[in-house]
């Protein structure tokens, strides 16, 4: 099945500073790669996404790249303001995968 | 659109006790999730149903049975609870595998 890895496990930045977060896939069938931030207590919601027919994709600050040779996908959040301290979570899917594969999640925390 | 609820919100059972957590979500999707998060850590699949009429293990489903009642319904039992399923119990859905998942807000679950 597939097997997702994400890095780093914990993130801290200035306010103002860019932050990456990456994460690998094992499975080349997948085609669907969203990224969900989930606030303390809050449910996860959907960030940002991209499919594997775009190498890129931005939405104001937040951005995500595609690499399918090397198997790997990041967000990148520039400008960075204290409300984006969260946990992200990056996963991975395929229309023959009954399910999709969650990264383990990255806290971000943003230093005013 | 309410989206994906969830019921209870937030439920105290003691060790051995039985209960149902129920999901429904009007967006008509037909697939639907539940997850566990453990304070500080990802989310993980217990089980979920595909289609209507399906359900699968996801990778901790010991403990758990499932029931997709119709399209909309997605229920969670656990037989006999155990002090190692507190927890927080997000229920989610989407279109098909590879799209979007929409997360209820949450069950929180202590055992006591």
């Amino acid at each position: 099945g597939e097997n997702v890895e994400q890095h780093p496990s914990t993130l801290s930045v200035q306010e103002g500073d860019s932050a990456v977060i990456k994460c690998t896939y094992s499975d080349s069938a997948s085609n669907y790669f969203p990224w969900y931030k989930q606030e303390l207590g809050k449910r996860p919601q959907l960030i940002i996404d991209i499919r594997s027919n775009v190498g890129e994709k931005k939405d104001q600050r937040i951005a995500v790249t595609l690499n399918k040779t090397a198997k790997h996908f990041s967000l990148h959040i520039t400008e960075t303001q204290p409300e984006d301290s969260a946990v992200y979570f990056c996963a991975a899917s395929g229309a023959n995968a009954g399910k999709s594969t969650f990264g383990d999640g990255t806290t971000l925390t943003v230093k005013p | 659109n309410a989206g994906v609820t969830q019921t209870p919100k937030f439920q105290v059972l003691k060790t051995g006790q039985s209960m149902t957590l129920q999901c429904a979500q009007d967006m008509n999707h037909n697939s639907m999730y539940w997850y566990r998060q453990d304070p500080g850590m990802g989310l993980r699949l217990i089980y979920y149903s595909a289609s209507e009429g399906t359900t699968d293990k996801g990778e901790v489903p010991n403990g758990y049975n499932v029931s997709r009642l119709n399209k909309r319904e997605f229920s969670l039992r656990l037989e006999s609870a155990a002090p190692s399923q507190t927890s927080v119990y997000f229920c989610a859905s989407n279109l098909d595998r590879a799209d979007t998942q929409y997360f209820g807000p949450g069950t929180r679950l202590t055992v006591l």
